[in-house]
């Protein structure tokens, strides 16, 4: 059974516009959610995480909104980039976890084209 | 950069021989992860440690052993590899203090079984 669910596996958004990655979940018991960024070969790298008691977080270009009502997060990439083109993990913790174990989604490969 | 190297980076074998992946820190974190990533799945934890020779099973543990006898390293050992474990291995750690819910990747050890 999928707890973190990333049901578009690909987008494409021309560079300068708004790129939003969707993410879903189940879990009422997750207090954490993170976004990854992964280029080809190479280790996944954080992006921008946003707690449970938080309904956005902002770091420059990219933005992390929590509804969870609806259990769904997404993170909004404005402008984007060519650069920005990669895969997006996003991934959540429980509450209570002490071990600190992360529960990822299966990506969306992100294509910003020039 | 959280200083984590994985060693091999590439490595081609045959199905029944033993593999050792190794995972690197140089910065004295107490949690380590071994994730597989592959297509349609996203990253599954494997094994995770949260210090010398504490270690314990993640979402898809069966076939592999870890071990970890000093603080620095995390050995992920594949006892007879199997082609279904033809895969890419990254290693974490978790952050402390105010990153403490986030984990940092390594770059990644393709590892492919004949």
């Amino acid at each position: 059974d999928q707890q973190v669910k990333q049901n578009s596996p690909s987008l494409s958004v021309q560079e300068g516009r708004i790129s939003i990655l969707n993410c879903d979940y189940t879990n009422s018991m997750f207090d954490y959610f993170l976004w990854y960024k992964k280029y080809p070969a190479e280790g996944p790298t954080f992006l921008i995480s946003i707690s449970s008691i938080k309904d956005k977080n902002e770091d420059g270009r990219f933005t992390v909104f929590l509804n969870k009502s609806a259990k769904h997060l997404s993170l909004h990439i404005v402008p984007s980039q060519p650069g920005d083109s990669a895969v997006y993990f996003c991934a959540a913790k429980r509450r209570g976890g002490s071990q600190g174990n992360l529960i990822f989604g299966k990506g969306t490969k992100l294509s910003v084209k020039p | 950069d959280a200083g984590i190297t994985q060693s091999p980076r590439h490595k081609v074998t045959e199905t029944g021989t033993p593999v050792t992946l190794r995972c690197h820190q140089t910065e004295n974190h107490r949690y380590m992860y071994w994730y597989r990533q592959d297509p349609g799945h996203g990253l599954r934890l494997i094994h995770y440690s949260y210090g010398v020779k504490d270690t314990d099973k993640g979402e898809v543990s069966d076939g592999y052993s870890v071990s970890r006898s000093k603080t620095e390293d995390f050995l992920l050992t594949l006892e007879s590899a199997t082609s279904s474990q033809t895969s890419v291995y990254f290693c974490a750690i978790r952050g402390t203090s105010g990153s403490a819910d986030t984990q940092y990747f390594g770059p990644g050890t393709r590892l492919t079984v004949l």
